[in-house]
């Protein structure tokens, strides 16, 4: 089957530092990718849409300026925390589809930790 | 706004045991319904995918079931394992080519 990863798998950073994470389809072009976030002991929960070459859909309470999405190949989506806090400690994964109504394969998620 | 809910929120068997983990959703209007698995600290895995026209789905010792009218569905497994021990997941799209709302999850202890 389709496969998705993501790197880093984990990582520690200092309060106010920035973080990337990618998010890629290795077999397959991904029109579009989903950020989903799961704090301990909850269950996932839809952060933001992104459609390659557009910008990202975010969900209520995501802060767009906070969480940026760039989705600028058909393979490739990124996640970048801003100035991250203790509070965005959590398990980023990201899930794409080749097409609408196609099955959608996840990734297997970013556990981040702010100090 | 979809909502999806599970039921029971943990359970504990002994091994051997046949189980029913149950998942409602408050819109029918579903494109697909997906049970996943996730174990402590770890990502998704995908176990069984219904499309809104199918009734169920099988594989191995799992099997899911789907009454898109009433918003439910069930999964069963089969002859339960400690291996089986994990967070299951139900999880709802909705018209063609949206995000997946998930449920909260059931935690599954199956005791040796």
């Amino acid at each position: 089957g389709a496969v998705v990863s993501q790197h880093p798998s984990w990582v520690i950073c200092k309060s106010g530092t920035s973080v990337k994470i990618e998010c890629r389809s290795l077999d397959f072009q991904a029109t579009t990718m989903f950020w989903y976030r799961q704090f301990p002991k909850q269950s996932l929960m839809l952060m933001a849409t992104s459609n390659e070459g557009s910008k990202a859909t975010y969900e209520q309470g995501v802060e767009k300026d906070k969480f940026l999405i760039n989705h600028a190949s058909l393979t490739l989506s990124t996640l970048t925390v801003t100035s991250a806090h203790p509070e965005d400690s959590s398990f980023y994964i990201c899930s794409a589809e080749g097409g609408a109504g196609e099955t959608q394969y996840f990734g297997p998620g970013t556990r981040l930790l702010v100090l | 706004k979809q909502e999806v809910t599970q039921i029971p929120a943990a359970l504990s068997v002994p091994e051997g045991e046949n189980l029913v983990l149950n998942c409602s959703f408050t819109d029918s209007a579903i494109y697909n319904l997906q049970w996943f698995r996730q174990d402590p600290g770890k990502g998704l895995t995908s176990l069984l995918l219904i499309q809104s026209s199918q009734r169920e789905q099988t594989s191995g010792r799992l099997n899911a079931s789907l009454d898109k009218s009433s918003g439910r569905s069930t999964l069963y497994i089969a002859a339960s394992q400690p291996g089986d021990s994990a967070t299951y997941l139900c999880a709802v799209t909705g018209n063609y080519g949206q995000n997946f709302v998930f449920g909260p999850g059931t935690r599954l202890s199956v005791l040796p």
